[in-house]
């Protein structure tokens, strides 16, 4: 299994400002994921972070909005840009190894609120 | 493209009655399936898995068996107890590894 953590557990932000949440996992995968949670919802899929290279977003989601970094294979960060109350929701990293069974470990959380 | 559909909640249950949560998937090829549990509060945790027709996953007395001929991954539990009280999400990879989520059944268990 592996081990992720995230920071921070949660944040109060302003309209208009940006948040960068990190993810951390205790061992190398070979990829990461970035996941949004609405409140009472599902999860959905925002883009697959590339180690060293443009993330790959899904429909609906945009670079400008939510920029992703990975450096290297244990690490990625997601930032919330130009904040609205829409984007209140938890954010949800998640890594897998791949393999026959791909499994996916999920990390905590951030759960942000935007007033 | 691919897609989960399980059955809406909120299930409520007696503690250490039977529990089933219906899942059907859409996908091509052949997926690895999910069940994935969020207690209240935290954060998912994988609760049981199958990568092939007639697999079956089990863990903490809950099992699901992956049937090919009917495209289902129906979770069951004998008796539940009250601490089995969460949000149950279906899943299913693709050969990319991306997870497509079900809508998440809520399952509350009184005493």
């Amino acid at each position: 299994s592996a081990v992720i953590s995230q920071k921070p557990s949660r944040d109060i932000c302003q309209r208009g400002t940006s948040l960068t949440i990190q993810c951390q996992v205790d061992s190398q995968v070979t990829m990461m994921f970035w996941y949004r949670q609405q409140p009472g919802q599902s999860l959905t899929l925002i883009a697959t972070a590339n180690q060293g290279s443009e993330a790959t977003y899904e429909s609906g989601f945009v670079i400008d909005k939510f920029p992703i970094s990975r450096p290297n294979l244990t690490f990625s960060t997601l930032t919330v840009s130009n904040m609205s109350p829409e984007d209140s929701s938890i954010y949800l990293c998640s890594a897998t190894r791949g393999g026959t069974y791909n499994e996916q470990f999920f990390g905590p959380g951030t759960r942000l609120t935007v007033l | 493209g691919n897609s989960v559909t399980q059955m809406e909640g909120p299930v409520t249950l007696s503690e250490e009655a039977f529990l089933t949560i219906n899942c059907t998937y859409t996908a091509t090829g052949y997926p690895s399936l999910f069940w994935y549990v969020q207690y209240p509060g935290e954060g998912l945790q994988l609760l049981l898995k199958a990568t092939k027709a007639d697999d079956k996953g089990s863990n903490k007395g809950f099992e699901a068996t992956y049937r090919k001929e009917t495209t289902s991954f129906h979770l069951e539990k004998g008796s539940v107890q009250v601490s089995d009280s969460a949000v149950y999400f279906c899943a299913l990879t693709d050969s990319w590894g991306k997870l497509q989520f079900g809508a998440g059944t809520q399952v509350v268990v009184t005493p």
